[in-house]
């Protein structure tokens, strides 16, 4: 079962607009970790932001996480059309090593 | 590129048949995981072997069967397989099996029951 549900489902903009995606989750963390994927290709690891983080930053990414929402964001700015992508939201359970994630969001970035 | 290499990438088989997907982990990781992504379920956690030793399962088949070796590459046995088991199939390596690990991903096995 999905633990991380992201949100929007697929998101369309123009290059230069900044993206913003959504994830919501229902039980505690030690962390999440935030995914790329190009079409049939392998996961590319983006960030990791742990429980008692409230924001990262990594070049044109930046993660926030409100634990008392269960809730974390991802925003990219100055999009191009070489982020168009599905990215995924992971999350690690307390107790758990292993990653639940996403059903994702699909981004296309229009030139 | 991850580090992460999985054979093979593509293979073709019918219902009933037995398979066998292959990863070595990147250099120095101890931990392998294996991943299913299907089109209808997303990405599921199968199972997680960390220096050898079986770490975590998730919602692996009992069809399903899994190993890392003494040199830490690991496979993935799929057997009896359905036109369902069709799918992309990643390992994914850490250093560590704890929490709180980047875990690398390979380009997966495209996996096509018929």
């Amino acid at each position: 079962s999905q633990q991380g549900e992201e949100d929007p489902q697929a998101l369309s903009i123009q290059e230069g607009e900044n993206a913003t995606m959504n994830c919501s989750y229902k039980t505690s963390i030690n962390n999440l970790q935030w995914y790329r994927q190009n079409s049939g290709r392998g996961l590319v690891h983006l960030i990791l932001i742990r429980s008692n983080e409230r924001e990262k930053h990594s070049g044109r990414l930046r993660v926030t996480l409100d634990t008392s929402k269960k809730s974390s964001s991802l925003l990219i700015t100055a999009s191009r059309a070489a982020d168009t992508a599905s990215y995924f939201c992971a999350t690690e359970g307390a107790g758990s090593y292993q990653l639940t994630f996403g059903k994702g969001t699909k981004l296309s970035v229009i030139p | 590129d991850s580090g992460v290499t999985q054979t093979p990438k593509h293979l073709i088989t019918a219902t009933g048949q037995r398979v066998t997907l292959r990863c070595s982990p990147r250099s120095g990781d101890l931990s392998v995981y294996w991943y299913q992504q299907s089109l209808d379920q997303g990405l599921q956690f199968l199972i997680q072997y960390y220096n050898g030793e079986e770490r975590a399962k998730g919602n692996i088949l009992e069809r399903f069967s899994a190993q890392q070796f003494p040199d830490l590459h690991s496979e993935l046995n799929l057997s009896s397989l359905e036109l369902g088991d069709s799918a992309l199939y990643f390992c994914a390596s850490s250093v560590g099996g704890g929490a709180g690990n980047t875990i690398y991903f390979g380009e997966g096995s495209w996996l096509t029951v018929v």
